[in-house]
C-alpha cells in the first residue's frame, strides 16, 4: 500500500511550457485535490475531485486543468507555466469521512 | 468564506513543557477538522482528525479539542520534545451542496529546544 504518489519530485518549466503533474492513489478513495503551498499564503486548494469523471475548482484554479478518468489517478496539468505558477504542489486523497492524506509534493520552478 | 486563523505563528519551548496551540475558524459549519505536522521540505503528515459530532481525539501525547459552536481548536502537546520541533497546520473540511473543500491555517512553527 503506498499511500498518495506524486512525480516527478522536482521540476524546472521555462515560462511558456507546459507539463501533467501525475498523482496516484491506492487507498481506492474517490476524493482526491489539488493544493499550492507558497510562503506567507499557505496551502490553498486548486482543484478537487469527488470521484471519476467529476471535478470542480477551488480557491486558485486559473492556469491549471485536471480530469479524472479513473479513480487512482488525478493528474494536474499546467498548460503555459508562469513564474507565479512557482510553487510546491501537494496531491491529496481522502476517505469516506474525508480524512486526507497527502502525497510527497512536487517542487516545482518556473524561470 | 471560510478563514482559518492559527495562533502563534511562532513558538519556542524548552524540552518537557507542555503546550497548547491555537486554531480558530470563521464558519461553524465544518464537517471535520484535521491536524497536521509538517517537516521542513516534506509534506504532510495528519496527526488527529476530530469530526464535527466529537469533542477530542488523542494519540499518544497529542490531544486535539474542537468547540464547534465558537469555532476553535486546540492542541496540545504534552512533554514536548525536540523531535516536535516542525510547523504544525489545523484544516477544516466543509461539505455542503456539491462543494468538498478543505482550508488550511497559516501553521505554527514550533521549536523544542534540548
Amino acid at each position: 500500500n503506498a499511500g498518495v504518489t506524486q512525480t516527478p519530485k522536482f521540476q524546472v518549466l521555462k515560462t511558456g511550457q507546459s507539463m501533467t503533474l501525475q498523482c496516484a492513489q491506492d487507498m481506492n478513495h474517490e476524493y482526491m485535490s489539488w493544493y499550492r503551498q507558497d510562503p506567507g499564503m499557505g496551502l490553498r486548494l486548486i482543484h478537487y475531485s469527488v470521484g471519476a469523471g467529476i471535478t470542480d475548482q477551488g480557491e486558485v484554479p486559473n492556469g491549471y486543468n485536471v480530469s479524472r478518468s479513473t479513480t487512482e489517478d488525478f493528474p494536474l496539468r499546467l498548460l503555459s507555466a508562469a513564474p507565479s505558477q512557482t510553487s510546491v504542489y501537494f496531491c491529496a486523497s481522502s476517505s469516506s469521512v474525508y480524512e486526507q492524506y497527502f502525497g510527497p509534493g512536487t517542487r516545482l520552478t518556473v524561470t | 468564506k471560510q478563514e482559518v486563523t492559527q495562533i502563534p505563528a511562532a513558538l519556542s519551548v524548552p524540552e518537557g513543557e507542555n503546550l497548547v496551540l491555537n486554531c480558530s475558524f470563521t464558519d461553524s459549519a465544518i464537517y471535520n477538522l484535521q491536524w497536521f505536522r509538517q517537516d521542513p521540505g516534506k509534506g504532510l503528515t495528519s496527526l488527529l482528525l476530530i469530526q464535527s459530532s466529537q469533542r477530542e481525539q488523542t494519540s499518544g501525547r497529542l490531544n486535539a479539542s474542537l468547540d464547534k459552536s465558537s469555532g476553535r481548536s486546540t492542541l496540545y502537546i504534552a512533554a514536548s520534545q525536540p523531535g516536535d520541533s516542525a510547523t504544525y497546520l489545523c484544516a477544516v473540511f466543509i461539505s455542503s451542496g456539491s462543494a468538498r473543500q478543505l482550508t488550511f491555517g497559516s501553521g505554527t512553527q514550533l521549536t523544542v529546544l534540548p
